[in-house]
């Protein structure tokens, strides 16, 4: 599985959009990219994921870039509860063990 | 729809003793996975089931850690003997099926462990 790249930590206003980045540049045909947040003491809560068209869901956006080498997570209108640390995940699709192999994620504070 | 359901949520233990933690997975899901969370880290993942079977436990503690799946649906995950540096909390996370594709797993809220 490819290994990603996400900056530790990012700030945002609360009701603005919140743009998470995530570099995946070994990422291999078959791999999606799946996204994560985990809120202090709950496990991790699985938020979206996408091979290769943009993806929208009720509770994000994911864009891919058009090379698939990265993306980002937008959350259109982040509030207090959106506070969390959110994993970038490259998983080979079709494999024989679709484990997620989690990095350090990207702390998100959303300030009022 | 239930979730990922796991008990207890918290477990406070003398090093050298042992612990056990129970999971339940969403009814219907073949793929069973346990992690291992480090207080600052990601969840690392220790062993993964598909249906009663094993398919990945190249990074379970195998002298101290056991974990079983029996009849293919509840799990139990085992350490004994407890070391401090086992602190930690325990995920439970539970899919479809690991072969299809965008295949999506789904997490329990985690068994706190504390060995002191």
């Amino acid at each position: 599985d490819a290994k990603t790249t996400q900056p530790p930590s990012m700030d945002c206003a609360e009701g603005r959009a919140a743009n998470l980045p995530c570099n995946h540049s070994t990422i291999s045909g078959n791999e999606y990219v799946y996204w994560y947040r985990q809120i202090h003491s709950q496990g991790p809560q699985y938020i979206i994921h996408g091979l290769k068209n943009n993806e929208t869901n009720e509770m994000a956006s994911l864009i891919i870039t058009e090379d698939r080498k990265s993306s980002t997570l937008i959350l259109p209108h982040a509030t207090l509860r959106d506070t969390a640390v959110y994993y970038c995940i490259a998983q080979r699709g079709s494999s024989n063990t679709g484990k997620l192999i989690f990095g350090q994620g990207t702390t998100l504070q959303v300030k009022p | 729809e239930a979730g990922v359901a796991q008990s207890p949520r918290y477990k406070i233990i003398e090093k050298r003793q042992s612990v056990a933690f129970w999971c339940n997975p969403i009814s219907g899901h073949a793929t069973l996975y346990w992690y291992q969370q480090i207080l600052g880290q990601g969840p690392k993942l220790l062993i993964q089931f598909q249906n009663n079977g094993v398919v990945d436990d190249s990074q379970l503690p195998k002298d101290r850690f056991s974990a079983e799946r029996l009849k293919g649906v509840d799990s139990t995950l085992k350490i004994q003997p407890a070391k401090l540096e086992d602190s930690a909390v325990y995920l439970c996370a539970s899919s479809l099926d690991l072969a299809r594709a965008g295949n999506t797993i789904y997490f329990g809220e985690g068994s706190w462990l504390t060995v002191v």
